[in-house]
């Protein structure tokens, strides 16, 4: 089974509307860690937000939102506002594992490619 | 402060060469990770450095594949006799991930642009 799912390969936006990217999750561990990058055309991995399975509150980053629902295993990104620097890849990945550190590696969803149309 | 960076950006090579990727991580960050997106793919996990030592070597697709810290800091990821599958481009990233195991935004990885390769 996948352990970061995307379902959205690509997504066109109008500029100034929110989007939400979903990304859900597969893990029996209690403690793990969720994060969102950004991959413009440059290639260069953006690191945006990050939720971790233990946190209250859902991850906040400026525009930057995460809607994290842990009974249904899906942490979703919502970019509010939306610009046109915003059309890149975006990544949804997992860092599962004990605190020890050994488990250290992301796994990555495909990514969803979103297009912020002017 | 200066991000990660890895050398060279590009590099075009024939099958069955050896090839060496550098990566210098973020100054004080003692975790290093190298990933691999090939085209049309997500990334794939490679390999993890601690310091010096690899406690994670699992993504490490053959034995053509290795890959050295010295000091700490810089990291050689090396392919022998390379295959045009090698091709993709190879992402490093490194984190400040403590000895003590502490986790949390502190552990987030911060990726270097990348360097890719093409096998002829």
């Amino acid at each position: 089974a996948q352990k970061i799912t995307q379902t959205q390969p690509g997504m066109f936006v109008q500029e100034k509307e929110a989007v939400t990217l979903d990304c859900t999750y597969d893990t029996s561990d209690p403690s793990y860690g969720l994060f969102w990058y950004k991959q413009p055309s440059s290639g260069e991995m953006i690191f945006l937000i990050y939720q971790g399975s233990y946190d209250q509150q859902n991850a906040t980053e400026g525009r930057y939102s995460l809607n994290f629902q842990k009974a249904r295993k899906s942490a979703n990104l919502v970019i509010s506002a939306s610009q046109l620097g915003d059309s890149a890849m975006y990544f949804c990945a997992m860092r599962e594992g004990p605190t020890n550190f050994g488990n250290e590696k992301l796994t990555f969803g495909t990514g969803t490619r979103l297009t912020i149309i002017p | 402060g200066a991000g990660v960076s890895q050398s060279p950006s590009n590099k075009v090579t024939e099958k069955g060469k050896d090839v060496e990727l550098r990566c210098d991580p973020i100054s004080g960050h003692t975790a290093l990770y190298w990933y691999r997106q090939s085209l049309g793919q997500g990334l794939e996990f490679l390999i993890y450095f601690q310091g010096n030592s690899a406690p994670d070597k699992s993504g490490l697709p053959s034995d053509r594949f290795s890959a050295e810290r010295t000091g700490g800091s810089v990291s050689t990821l090396t392919i022998q006799r390379t295959q045009q599958e090698d091709s993709a481009v190879y992402l490093c990233a490194s984190s400040s991930q403590g000895s003590s195991g502490r986790r949390g935004p502190t552990d987030t990885q911060y990726f270097g642009p990348g360097t890719r390769l093409t096998v002829l």
